[in-house]
């Protein structure tokens, strides 16, 4: 069985600072897709960034960058010049390759982004 | 603005009631799960259908009963629900081609009296 780790349940950032998100997963898997999702507490699951692990080059989508080691079965996500609009959970999913099979989601990190 | 609508958004109910959940997306998904979330925590796979059919179920007591009556559309049976079935339920779907995300509605939030 898969299991996603996210070690820091809260975080804080200052506007149009810096911040990175850890997380950390096991599978026995050689081939997946891993993914950061964004819930505000509007509520909707917003996805942030996606990863397939044969890809060795980081993902990035414009401010969102991630930094993936496959050796280590590491995804960490970046934020960079952060936003008031980007305070919410974050939430780590890997998901296996085959079709339609279910993400496995870490259990969260509240970031906040302070004026 | 989502592309997976579930209706209503809130929803409050008795014990004794019975009601439904709906999900629509018109993506060509041919995949669709249902998600409970509790306050502060990932959400929680409870079913998953692939074209059509319940292809999981994640030990869901009998009382949520899915349905997928087509491709587009997933509804969730509601009855005699207990105090700890309060939560948000999330639906999402997906392509079956390749490597595709699931895209999330916004949720029904959902109170037992």
């Amino acid at each position: 069985a898969q299991t996603v780790t996210q070690s820091q349940p809260e975080m804080s950032v200052q506007e149009a600072e810096t911040v990175t998100l850890s997380c950390t997963y096991d599978t026995s898997e050689n081939n997946y897709y891993l993914f950061w999702y964004k819930q505000p507490p509007s509520r909707q699951m917003i996805l942030v960034i996606r990863q397939e692990a044969y890809k060795q080059q980081n993902a990035t989508e414009n401010r969102f960058s991630v930094n993936f080691q496959k050796a280590a079965k590491s995804f960490s996500l970046k934020i960079s010049d952060s936003q008031l609009g980007d305070t919410a959970m974050y939430f780590c999913a890997f998901m296996k390759l085959s079709g339609n099979t279910p993400l496995v989601f870490g259990k969260g990190t509240r970031l906040s982004v302070i004026a | 603005d989502t592309e997976v609508t579930q209706t209503p958004k809130h929803l409050v109910m008795g014990m004794t009631n019975k009601k439904s959940l709906k999900c629509e997306q018109h993506m060509g998904h041919r995949a669709m799960y249902w998600y409970k979330q509790k306050a502060k925590k990932p959400p929680e796979l409870m079913f998953v259908y692939s074209y059509e059919k319940l292809s999981i179920n994640e030990s869901v007591p009998s009382r949520f009963s899915p349905e997928c009556p087509n491709s587009s559309l997933l509804n969730l049976h509601l009855h005699a629900l207990q105090p700890e079935d309060s939560a948000l339920y999330l639906c999402a779907s997906s392509s079956d081609r390749g490597y595709q995300p699931q895209h999330f509605g916004d949720g029904t939030r959902l109170s037992i009296l």
